[in-house]
Formats: structure tokens, sequence, C-alpha cells
């Protein structure tokens, strides 16, 4: 069975500093690995995504994750923090070949001015 | 259309009545999922359409939840007897493949049972 855990549920950055989201999933499988973004009261975005191959993924708005499978990790980065990241960020792994997601429960993010 | 979209976007019922929650998905995709965003319990799956079949009911709360989905394109999300539990928000998604491709999803349906 698959599972995945964020560490902190809020996370508080200034503007321009480095952003880091931890996410830590368990897997049986070869992990599909995912992080979605989610503004208020809108629906989930995708940022990026691992597959196979390349073991740092690069997204959209700068952000970038690293899957490390010996720690079982794939933290979400980002240099330098926007204010227009303050959002809420989900991990999430796919659940064998019907491609549903296990989620964990998310981040919210905060930047300040 | 250029994206999922679900209706409607927010629906207040009363404790006992049932409601349907519609979702419309991306043009051509054939793999369907309905998720639940509620404050305790996280995004939950509650079942997945390929096609016009549902071979993953697993996450269905309870057998007052039923799911359909007809000509490979819209889903309808039931529920029956609605709870004060049942509040949260439904969010449909879908993929033109399953497995690793990108799932995209709708706004939501904010459900409210009073």
């Amino acid at each position: 069975a698959q599972s995945v855990t964020q560490l902190g549920s809020h996370v508080s950055v200034s503007e321009g500093a480095l952003v880091l989201l931890r996410c830590n999933y368990s897997s049986s499988v070869p992990p599909y690995l995912f992080w979605y973004v989610q503004y208020p009261n809108q629906g989930l975005q995708l940022l990026l995504k691992y597959t196979t191959g390349a073991t740092l993924v690069k997204g959209i708005n700068g952000f970038e994750a690293e899957f490390k499978k010996s720690e079982t990790s794939f933290h979400l980065t980002k240099p330098s923090a926007h204010m227009s990241d303050a959002a809420e960020y989900f991990c999430a792994v796919s659940a064998g070949s019907q491609g549903n997601l296990i989620f964990g429960k998310g981040t919210k993010l905060s930047v300040k001015p | 259309g250029a994206g999922v979209s679900q209706s409607p976007s927010n629906k207040v019922t009363e404790k006992g009545k049932d409601v349907e929650l519609r979702c419309d998905p991306i043009s051509g995709h054939t793999a369907l999922y309905w998720y639940r965003q509620s404050l305790g319990q996280g995004l939950e799956f509650l079942i997945y359409f390929q096609g016009n079949s549902a071979p993953d009911k697993s996450g269905l709360p309870s057998d007052r939840f039923s799911a359909e989905r007809t000509g490979g394109s819209v889903s309808t999300l039931t529920i029956q007897r609605t709870q004060q539990e049942d509040s949260a928000v439904y969010l449909c998604a879908s993929s033109p493949r399953d497995s690793y491709t990108e799932a995209f999803f709708g706004q939501g349906t904010r459900l409210t049972v009073v």
C-alpha cells in the first residue's frame, strides 16, 4: 500500500527566501510522485511529477523536486519565494496502474513581505 | 471544454436530502476520478472510472454514496440521505490515460449539509 507524509502543516517564509516543503512516501512498487498546488477556492494544479528517469524534476513557477529513493523522499524546493506562491501544496503518490492518487495532508505556505 | 467542469460550485442541502454532483471531464479523457476534501480527512479518493465502468469503488465511504458515468463522459456522484459529515469539497479529475499521466482537476463542488 502507498502512503504520503508531509512534514509541517504550515510553513512560513519571507519573500525571497528558500522554500522547502517536505514529503516522504511509502510504496511497495516503484512510485510515481506528484506535487500539486491549490489556491483558495480553486482546484488542484500540477506543479511537477516524477515517473522515471532523471531524479531532479523541474516544474512550473520555478519549483523543483528531487526523488531520493534511499530516503523515500520527494521534497519540493524553490530558491526564492514570491508572494504569489502563498497556497496549499499537496504531495501525492500514484496508487498502482489505475492512476488514482494518494495525497498527503497538505502544507500551507505563507510568504511574508 | 477547456478544462474539467463541475456543477454546482456550491450546494447547501438539508440533512436527509439526496444530492447529485456533476462532473464534465476534458473531452477524450478516458479516466475519471472523484475525491473528497474535508478539514479532518484531507484529500480522499472515492471512485475511479475507466470509460463507463468503475473498477475501483473502494473509497466510497458508505452505501449512501454512488456514482455513474455515461457515454464515457459526464459523471454524477450521488449522495443519498445526506449527513453533516458529508460536508466537504468534492473534486473531480480526468486523465487521458491512467497510471502516471497528469490528472486535471475541476474546481470542485462545496457541499454543506445543514
